[in-house]
């Protein structure tokens, strides 16, 4: 299976402010990697697809790049409903696999 | 609107079974693969099954193979999860998702119903 590795595993924030997260995957992935944001309680929700595609809904502010075996999702402005757990998950080969998740908690 | 809305989660004994089962509206259901994905309590997200739109495609995690058994039930918009000889390991909230695709495509999910609580215990 693909390994795929988040830094860091929490972050602190503030709002206004400019987060980056980044995951590595194990072997080369292309372009296959989506993110996922997950608030307390609630689903995740699908926020980045083929690496650097926007979910239809989801606000600019948000977006994804790399390819091969490492990616980052940037926040460029962290808004109050931003604080949540972000994952990243492999979509090249079988099995599907997440990264472990990136806490954004409020500084 | 698209909805997905999971059902049949509880408390169930180790080597138990229990089926789970998630109605979907607000798209065309056979022309999308689903999955199901846990998550366990406090931890990440972990992918288990899948089946594609037709039905004839399953799929599974390693650690659920011979004992979940993915199915579909088209012109009712369901599908479901049967789970049998359950271990504490397999305690997790279970979410339905929809591949983001269509029929064969199911490892982006778009959709995600609630989450039903699976609690394996004696």
């Amino acid at each position: 299976d693909i390994q795929m590795t988040q830094s860091p595993s929490s972050v602190s924030a503030s709002v206004g402010d400019r987060v980056t997260i980044t995951c590595r995957a194990s072997q080369g992935i292309s372009i296959w990697l989506a993110w996922y944001q997950q608030t307390p309680g609630k689903a995740p929700k699908l926020l980045i697809y083929s690496a650097s595609n926007l979910q239809t809904g989801v606000p600019s502010r948000f977006s994804g790049s790399g390819s091969g075996t490492d990616f980052t999702l940037t926040i460029s402005s962290l808004q109050p409903e931003d604080f949540a757990t972000y994952y990243c998950q492999q979509a090249d080969s079988f099995p599907p696999t997440f990264g472990q998740g990136t806490k954004v908690e409020i500084k | 609107e698209v909805q997905l809305l999971e059902s049949g989660g509880g408390l169930v004994q180790p080597g138990g079974s229990l089926r789970l089962s998630c109605t979907a509206s607000g798209f065309t259901f056979s022309s999308h693969a689903m999955s199901w994905v846990r998550q366990s309590p406090g931890q990440g997200l972990q992918w288990v099954s899948a089946i594609t739109g037709s039905g004839y495609g399953t799929h599974y995690a390693d650690s659920v193979k011979g004992r979940f058994t993915i199915s579909r039930d088209n012109p009712k918009n369901m599908v479901y999860l049967d789970m049998t000889s359950l271990r504490a390991e397999d305690t997790a909230v279970y979410y339905c998702a929809k591949g983001r695709y269509g029929s064969n495509y199911y490892y982006v999910t778009d959709v995600w119903g609630q989450g039903t609580t699976v609690t394996v215990s004696s």
